[in-house]
């Protein structure tokens, strides 16, 4: 079956773009996690919805960051006036519902280049 | 704050041999621990998990070790295939949290 995608898989910005990042989550999964790898690093956590409700948005490193999931469904992460620092592969992942044990599928990532 | 680690950044060995990866966490509120697997260019993959009330769980080749007491965390492959090569991550879920949180990965490489 269909896992988890994301698009686009390559993204290069010019200092001070904004970029959105989308990621479609596996069908029927209700939780959704948003994370930041930078390179050589593992993930780090960003932000996490329930359906549409963002829970915790607690890793976002800045104002600058936003992310949302309007109908429960898609995901899209935005960054604003971006800089060099944000440079990281973003992954998403998703599971089937909001218990602790459930596991959380990956997806492949985007890769934001800024420049 | 929390962090999860790992021992050593690299680790070479010869197909057919055996492998273990470590991992030390220091959040002893943490419940559930997980190994993912990554290859270039794709997500985490999941291999193996097991929860706090446990200290051994085993897969299809693969064995995850937990020792509460050192805080210690283990990844064992047995008779490692070229496929196994790939970047390996622990990760810890708080009681009750959701997110996940990483060690920095253990690059691991078979030579055939």
């Amino acid at each position: 079956g269909a896992g988890v995608s994301q698009s686009p898989r390559y993204k290069v910005a010019k200092r001070g773009q904004d970029v959105a990042l989308r990621c479609d989550p596996i069908s029927g999964h209700v939780s959704l996690f948003w994370y930041q790898q930078a390179l050589g690093q593992g993930p780090e956590f960003l932000t996490y919805f329930q359906n549409e409700a963002q829970l915790d948005k607690s890793g976002l490193p800045s104002d600058r960051f936003f992310a949302e999931r309007p109908e429960g469904s898609v995901s899209t992460l935005k960054i604003q006036r971006t800089q060099q620092e944000d440079s990281a592969v973003y992954l998403c992942a998703s599971s089937e519902s909001g218990r602790s044990y459930n596991e959380q599928f990956f997806g492949p990532g985007t890769r934001l280049t800024v420049l | 704050g929390e962090s999860v680690g790992l021992h050593l950044p690299t680790l070479s060995v010869q197909e057919g041999d055996n492998s273990i990866i470590n991992c030390a966490y220091s959040n002893s509120a943490s419940d559930y621990f997980i190994w993912y697997k990554q290859e270039s260019g794709k997500g985490p993959q999941f291999i193996i998990d097991i929860r706090s009330n446990m200290d051994k769980r085993q897969g299809q080749r693969v064995t995850v070790l937990l020792n509460k007491t050192v805080k210690h965390l283990s990844l064992q492959i047995a008779a490692t295939q070229p496929g196994d090569s790939a970047v390996y991550f622990c990760a810890e879920r708080g009681k009750g949290a959701q997110k996940l949180v990483f060690g920095q990965g253990t690059r691991l490489t078979i030579n055939p």
